[in-house]
């Protein structure tokens, strides 16, 4: 079963206006990590915003803000103010607790949302 | 700090040959991953490497091994490489031991053809 669901193959979004991607996760861990990243079209990985489990506030990180809803699992990505330079794959991934199982170190990413900013 | 070394950078493979894939991390993480990346699509975990002398399989480890000497290196074998194994390839390293975890590095990826 897939662990990191992102419904949203591709986004339209006009430069200046904010957008949300969507991201749903599977797990039975009570202790576990999220994390998004941004893909350009250069290929490297990004490190965006990171929201843990237990975190009683969603994370913000610049014009990036996660909106964690934990009992509907889901860990969507808001965008504010988009820029051209935002234009991007960008992914979802999970990292599930390393404390509490031995090999618990896997980090499960999703299959990606191509975001296109409009000038 | 280099972060994540990839290397090759670019390869390209007869069906049936084989070759190793290097990745390295000045890091001092404990965590290093291999993943592929098929075009269009997410990240796919191959093998995981929890620290040095341990390794895991991932979603999908078939036709590849894997083996850590030491902290700081991850290596990625293909034995007998296949068309289907085509892809663009990522290390990535973490430290590790926390709960409320730090991301991942990611090196610059291996575009891998297989004709």
């Amino acid at each position: 079963a897939q662990k990191i669901t992102q419904t949203q193959p591709g986004m339209f979004v006009q430069e200046k206006e904010a957008v949300t991607l969507d991201c749903t996760y599977d797990t039975s861990d009570q202790s576990y990590g999220l994390f998004w990243y941004k893909q350009p079209s250069s290929g490297e990985m990004i490190f965006l915003i990171y929201q843990g489990s237990y975190d009683e506030q969603n994370a913000t990180e610049g014009r990036y803000s996660l909106n964690f809803q934990k009992a509907r699992k889901s860990a969507n990505l808001v965008i504010s103010a988009s820029q051209l330079g935002d234009s991007a794959m960008y992914f979802c991934a999970m990292r599930e607790s390393p404390l509490i199982k031995a090999a618990g170190n896997k980090l499960t990413f999703g299959g990606g949302t191509r975001v296109l900013v409009k000038p | 700090n280099a972060g994540v070394t990839q290397t090759p950078k670019f390869q390209v493979l007869k069906t049936g040959q084989s070759m190793t894939l290097q990745c390295a991390q000045d890091m001092n993480h404990n965590s290093m991953y291999w993943y592929r990346q098929d075009p269009g699509m997410g990240l796919r975990l191959i093998y995981y490497s929890a620290s040095e002398g341990t390794t895991d399989k991932g979603e999908v480890p078939n036709g590849y091994n894997v083996s850590r000497l030491n902290k700081r290196e991850f290596s990625l074998r293909l034995e007998s490489a296949a068309p289907s194994q085509t892809s663009v390839y990522f290390c990535a390293s973490r430290r590790d031991g926390e709960i409320w975890g730090t991301e991942a590095f990611f090196g610059q990826g291996t575009r891998l053809t297989v004709v």
